[in-house]
């Protein structure tokens, strides 16, 4: 069955610094992949998604994301965060090869912002 | 576009009693699922629809959990007999068909379950 893996479950990241939440998903064929975001007290929203071509997508809010096969990866990357990326982040997988409609989620990884 | 909508945004029950939860979902949207998130863990899938359908159920979901979407529209989710286990914020999104432009889930702002 697929699965995606969130390693982190905690990043502090000072504000302007780079940072990358890491993804790993259970190998498939062919798979879709999704970065969704949760600020507090909101629903969860989409960031950004890979569903095939160019393996490096950029999503809203100037986040981007590669997704790598061979390492079965999917990391997401901000070269500058704002006090405002403040959120939890979730990797999700869609495994069509398979016949199901479901997104499968991580944990997520809670992204904190430090001033 | 008014966005996903739940209702209640919060219930407090006790074990053993029956709960209902209502999703609507963005109107022209024609994919709703439910899912399930407790604290530390993402989003659990529970349940899909296409149109009334019901096309995809978790195998791990218990036989006292049901949804429904009677005319394609609007969900509800039942939870009969209560436990404390079945605390959590249940959430719904919905989708557009087929398409790269649709592969985006809207969610809803969830209803938060306590058990006592």
């Amino acid at each position: 069955a697929q699965s995606v893996t969130q390693l982190d479950s905690q990043v502090p990241v000072f504000e302007e610094a780079p940072v990358e939440l890491r993804c790993n998903y259970s190998s498939s064929v062919s798979v879709y992949l999704f970065w969704y975001v949760q600020y507090p007290n909101q629903g969860l929203q989409l960031l950004l998604k890979y569903l095939s071509g160019s393996t490096l997508v950029k999503g809203i809010n100037g986040f981007e994301a590669e997704f790598n096969k061979s390492q079965t990866s999917f990391h997401l990357r901000k070269p500058s965060v704002h006090i405002s990326d403040t959120a939890e982040y979730f990797c999700a997988v869609s495994d069509r090869a398979s016949g199901t409609y479901k997104y499968i989620f991580g944990t997520g990884t809670r992204l904190k912002v430090l001033a | 576009d008014t966005g996903v909508s739940q209702d209640p945004r919060h219930k407090i029950t006790k074990r053993g009693q029956n709960v209902t939860f209502r999703c609507d979902p963005i109107s022209e949207h024609n994919r709703l699922y439910w899912y399930r998130q407790t604290l530390g863990q993402g989003p659990e899938f529970l349940t899909y629809f296409q149109n009334e359908a019901q096309l995809e159920k978790s195998r791990l979901l218990s036989d006292r959990f049901s949804a429904e979407r009677p005319k394609g529209s609007f969900s509800t989710l039942e939870i009969q007999r209560t436990e404390q286990g079945d605390s959590a914020m249940y959430l719904c999104a919905s989708r557009g068909d087929s398409g790269a432009t649709n592969e985006k889930l809207f969610f809803g702002s969830g209803t938060q379950l306590s058990v006592l």
